[in-house]
């Protein structure tokens, strides 16, 4: 059975530094890896979705890699803003569901 | 484009009581869906999933229950609703290329 890891568990920044959230899986027979964030109360809005055939993707201040060999996933956050301040979720897709870390919360301090 | 939608918002049950919680999407025919719950401090646990109308899958044994009467409708249910039944409830679907879209989210408070 799929698992997945994410570390840390919480992070505290100044505004302006780049950070990266890491994301670990067991089983590299994954067919997608997503990137979600989640706001207090709030739903998970996709981040970033890197195909199993793909290395990484990008969007604006946000990198994502994938490493399929060895079960990890890179979230690459550049000059963060206090408005980044938020929980990360990585999930793995499989054949018909989609298994989730338990998510690193981030927070950005001005 | 898509949409999907989840009511109630919010809920406070008392222990013993039904439940009835519904997800919606639109802008997508025949979609995958899925329920998932996310307790306090803690990550998403699948539910169900659905690829099909009356097609339901469980991941886990529980007190709840899901149907697809429609090709776009997921409802969760309980007959008699359990204090550790309480949390966010998440309803997704997934479109190409298997890239998941979530609900808002229901948060059911059991007292």
């Amino acid at each position: 059975k799929q698992e997945v890891t994410q570390i840390p568990a919480a992070l505290s920044v100044p505004e302006g530094e780049n950070l990266v959230l890491n994301c670990s899986f067991t089983d590299s027979a994954i067919y997608n890896l997503q990137w979600f964030r989640q706001d207090p109360g709030k739903g998970l809005t996709s981040l970033l979705l890197i195909q199993s055939s793909q290395r990484e993707q990008t969007s604006g201040r946000l990198n994502a890699s994938l490493d399929k060999s060895s079960g990890r996933s890179t979230l690459y956050i550049a000059a963060s803003q206090p408005g980044d301040s938020a929980t990360y979720l990585c999930a793995v897709v499989g054949n018909n569901d989609m298994r989730f870390g338990a998510g690193t919360r981030l927070t950005v301090k001005p | 484009s898509q949409t999907i939608h989840q009511w109630p918002a919010t809920l406070v049950q008392p222990v013993g009581s039904p439940l009835s919680l519904e997800c919606t999407v639109e802008g997508t025919s025949n979609p995958n869906l899925y329920w998932y719950r996310q307790a306090a401090g803690r990550g998403l646990q699948l539910l169900f999933y659905s690829v099909g109308i009356g097609q339901i899958s469980s991941e886990v044994p529980q007190n709840l229950s899901a149907s697809r009467p429609q090709d776009r409708q997921f409802i969760l249910s309980s007959k008699k609703l359990l204090l550790s039944d309480s949390g966010f409830y998440l309803c997704a679907w997934m479109g190409s290329p298997r890239e998941q879209f979530f609900g808002p989210g229901t948060r059911l408070t059991v007292l």
